[in-house]
């Protein structure tokens, strides 16, 4: 059974970079398309980016493009989101989830909190 | 891009009720569309993937339908546990993800 285990809450203050990890066990990284989607305090999902399997190229919505980078290390199947130029609005919880047959996330990591304050 | 419109945005209903959410597709989408529930400070949890097909282990009383650009997610005699918000979504390699605004089920 593959499990997501993700890094610790985190708190930034505005125009700091934060680096989110997320631990894969139960399955081979390499094998997996692996994604980020945030959630606002009381909004719905965002899906910000990850691996497209189709392409074999990682991709990013556009509103994120250019502040935000997705990377692995394969050697410790850990997946890593990197969003710079924070703002008070990039106060989120931010998932990895693994994308399915080009179509569903499951499962998802538990979340990590990141706050952006002065 | 493909835009995934919701509705309700919140439904009120008691227990042993039949509800049912609709998801509108922007342009036609076959049947890749997945469900979610998720519930307060917990990650999101898939129900049903390509439309009608049910995840192990999550009780039969929830159903998918749907083709193109119309999708319902169903749920029969409806349960405590199954109070929640429910989101839509889909995925294509051109524009990534897009998830419906969410619908919440709340208690009548």
């Amino acid at each position: 059974q593959v499990q997501l285990v993700q890094s610790g809450a985190e708190v930034k203050k505005p125009g700091a970079s934060v680096k989110v990890s997320c631990k894969v066990s139960g399955h081979t990284l390499t094998e997996l398309s692996m994604h980020w989607v945030r959630q606002a305090p009381g909004k719905g999902l965002e899906w910000m980016g990850g691996f497209d399997p189709e392409s074999g190229k990682t991709i990013y919505a556009q509103r994120f493009r250019g502040r935000v980078t997705m990377t692995e290390d394969t050697s410790r199947d850990v997946v890593y989101l990197e969003l710079r130029s924070l703002r008070s609005e990039d106060t989120a919880v931010y998932y990895c989830a693994i994308l399915w047959s080009f179509n569903w996330f499951d499962p998802w990591g538990q979340g990590t909190l990141v706050t952006v304050s002065s | 891009d493909i835009q995934m419109t919701q509705s309700p945005s919140t439904l009120s209903a008691s227990v042993g009720d039949r509800v049912t959410i609709t998801c509108r597709a922007s342009q036609g989408i076959s049947r890749w569309l997945a469900w979610f529930q998720q519930k307060p400070g917990k990650a999101p949890n898939l129900l049903i993937y390509k439309a009608s097909s049910l995840k192990n282990g999550v009780p039969s009383r929830f159903s998918g339908s749907g083709s193109g650009t119309e999708f319902t997610l169903t749920i029969t005699s409806l349960q405590p546990d199954d109070f929640a918000t429910y989101y839509c979504q889909h995925y294509n390699s051109y524009s990534g993800a897009s998830f419906g605004r969410g619908t919440k089920v709340e208690i009548k």
